[in-house]
Order: C-alpha cells, then sequence, then structure tokens
C-alpha cells in the first residue's frame, strides 16, 4: 500500500521555465514533508522540507506548497536548470523518524 | 566530513551467498537508517537505529534480513541467504533526528544476486 505516490515517473520540462512535481499522500497524520533530489549513483540529497502548519515554503528557486485538504504537495523549481534533471522523491513523515518515500519522479531539463 | 560512508559501492553475488553491507554514519548522528531503492517500490525504510539501539523494523522483508549496530560509528546489514528478488540499491542514512534536519544519505551499495 503505497502511502506517498507520484504518479508521474517522468517529467521534461524547457529550460528556463518552470518544473512541477507533485505528490499526493493517503495519511492525513503525515506532519512533516520532505523533497530529495536524486543524480545517478548517488544517495538522495535533501532539498526542502515543509511542516504540515504551514502552506508554502520557499528557497531560493525551489517552493513547496502544501495542500492538506487534497492531501497534495507540489514542488516548484523556476528557473529550470540543466543541472536540475534528477529524480525526485518526495517523503513524510507521522513526527517520528520514520520516512515514508515516493517512487521519484525524473524530470529532464531541455536546453 | 566525509558524509556517509558505505561498502562496497557495488556487490555481484550468486543466489544463496551471504552478503554483508556496510555503513559508517556521519559522526555525532545518533539516527541511522536502513533503505532499499527498487523500481516497482521506490525507497523503502528496512530499519532504522537510536543510539545503536535498533528502534524499527518492521520493513525487514524477511528473517534472511538482520541488521546490526555494534557502536556509533559503525552498522552492518546482512541477507543470509541471498535471492534474486533482494537485487536492489541500498542506501544507509544517518541524522540528529527530523526535527533537527533530514537525513543524510550514503551513495549506496548496488547488489545484484544472479
Amino acid at each position: 500500500d503505497q502511502q506517498v505516490k507520484q504518479n508521474s515517473p517522468s517529467l521534461s520540462v524547457q529550460e528556463g521555465r518552470i518544473s512541477i512535481l507533485n505528490c499526493d499522500y493517503t495519511n492525513s497524520m503525515f506532519d512533516y514533508f520532505l523533497w530529495y533530489k536524486k543524480y545517478p549513483a548517488e544517495g538522495p540529497t535533501f532539498l526542502i522540507s515543509i511542516s504540515s502548519i504551514k502552506d508554502k515554503n520557499e528557497d531560493g528557486r525551489f517552493t513547496v506548497f502544501l495542500n492538506k485538504s487534497a492531501k497534495h504537495l507540489s514542488l516548484h523549481i523556476v528557473p529550470s536548470q540543466p543541472g536540475d534533471s534528477a529524480v525526485y522523491f518526495c517523503a513524510a513523515n507521522l513526527g517520528n523518524e520514520k520516512l515514508t518515500f515516493g517512487t521519484g519522479t525524473r524530470l529532464t531539463i531541455i536546453p | 566530513d566525509a558524509g556517509v560512508i558505505q561498502s562496497p559501492r557495488h556487490e555481484v553475488t550468486e543466489m544463496g551467498q551471504e552478503v554483508t553491507l556496510r555503513c559508517k554514519p556521519i559522526s555525532g548522528h545518533d539516527y541511522l537508517f536502513w533503505y532499499r531503492q527498487t523500481m516497482m517500490r521506490g525507497l523503502e525504510l528496512l530499519i532504522y537505529f537510536n543510539n545503536n539501539v535498533p528502534i524499527d523494523d518492521s520493513g525487514m522483508p524477511e528473517d534472511r534480513f538482520s541488521a546490526k549496530m555494534p557502536n556509533a560509528s559503525f552498522s552492518t546489514l546482512k541477507i543470509q541467504p541471498s535471492e534474486p528478488r533482494d537485487s536492489a540499491v541500498y542506501f544507509c542514512a544517518s541524522s540528529l533526528g527530523v526535527l533537527a534536519g533530514a537525513p543524510f544519505f550514503g551513495p549506496g551499495t548496488r547488489l545484484l544476486v544472479l
């Protein structure tokens, strides 16, 4: 039972445009959400997070939006750069140390 | 800091053999996690430790899998006997606790069981 879902396995975006990666979850008790970025042959690296008491968190070109009523979060990257090409994982936490990850979305930035 | 260190980076073995994966967490981190990545299921948490004590091993697939953390700077994940369906990338991660910061992942061990 996949509690965190990333329904788009891949996404291609033109350089300079906005990339929007989506994530849905089923457990309304999740209270902390994270995005990780993964390059080939490397481990995932933390990108940005958001607490359930917020609906938006911004860090430079990266913004995460949380819609609790829809159980949906999204990561916006503006403007997209070639170095953003990677696999992006969303993850959710129940207030303990267990992170539940989605299956990932492969983002390709087209120069 | 060198980050989370995992060895070996690649492992190819035959079905039935014992496999041992190793991890050195970031110094000072008191949480250590073992994850497995597959195409079908993404990143799954297998087990995590706090101060060298296993806290939750509910993600360990079956008795063939075992994990130990004999001290704060070393952990192992053992598969005995290995099976082809164990082929995956295994990641170790460490943290100070999620409220203090997200876990840092190692580079992973790519395991292929023939």
